[in-house]
């Protein structure tokens, strides 16, 4: 079975472009989350999809994040325009729903962004 | 915003010792994750602990969630270079939390000397 996917693996862009970042979550998981890891802190959730619909957006910075999951299959992170407090590590996990498994969130290797 | 508090946040260890680290919260947590990360990949489920009390193994990792339900342990026993890596502990809050919303640790850096 694959795991979650993410694309690109790395990213690097100017202060003020556009960056589309995908996230392909293990079949059949209906459960997405979007999380963060800027240099030096925490990781931390910016917002969680239970099939195509947005269960919890509460972590997403400003409006310059948009994430979609149309179908509620894969999902993409769309920054626009960046910023250089942006640069960071963006991981997305996924899990089954279902009580007792949902919580066991399986992540995939992140996208490294870098706004210049 | 909640907060875990992960310790240590480094460890410089030789091989075959035990490991031990930690993560305390004042809130109450109905959920402890452990995960590591190598270098380049994402975080990988180690545990999951839902019940507090509850001892878990994974080979030669354990782990415990409080009794208090504000924290949880990872030992590892026997350490191998392979264990090298960041461990990270994660929770969902009991209360004032949404399901699916993880907290994390800022991690203990584990390095093993040969």
């Amino acid at each position: 079975e694959a795991g979650v996917t993410q694309f690109p693996s790395h990213s690097v862009i100017e202060k003020g472009q556009t960056v589309t970042l995908r996230c392909d979550p293990i079949s059949g998981h209906d459960n997405l989350y979007w999380y963060r890891r800027v240099m030096g802190k925490e990781i931390k959730f910016l917002l969680h999809f239970v099939k195509e619909s947005k269960q919890d957006e509460s972590g997403m910075p400003n409006n310059r994040f948009l994430a979609e999951r149309t179908g509620g299959t894969y999902s993409t992170l769309k920054v626009q325009p960046a910023e250089l407090e942006d640069s960071g590590v963006y991981f997305c996990a996924s899990s089954h729903q279902g009580q007792g498994g949902s919580n066991e969130q399986f992540f995939g290797p992140g996208t490294r962004l870098t706004v210049l | 915003g909640q907060q875990l508090n992960q310790s240590p946040q480094s460890m410089f260890i030789q091989e075959g010792e035990d490991v031990s680290m930690n993560c305390t919260s004042s809130s109450i947590f109905n959920t402890w994750l452990w995960y590591k990360q190598d270098p380049g990949e994402g975080p990988v489920l180690l545990i999951a602990l839902y019940k507090a009390g509850e001892l878990t193994s994974n080979g030669r990792l354990t782990a415990q969630f409080g009794i208090t339900r504000k924290d949880s342990f990872l030992n590892i026993s026997a350490s191998i270079p392979s264990d090298v890596g960041i461990y990270f502990c994660a929770g969902q809050l009991a209360y004032g939390g949404s399901q699916g919303n993880l907290i994390f640790g800022k991690g203990t850096k584990l390095s093993v000397k040969p």
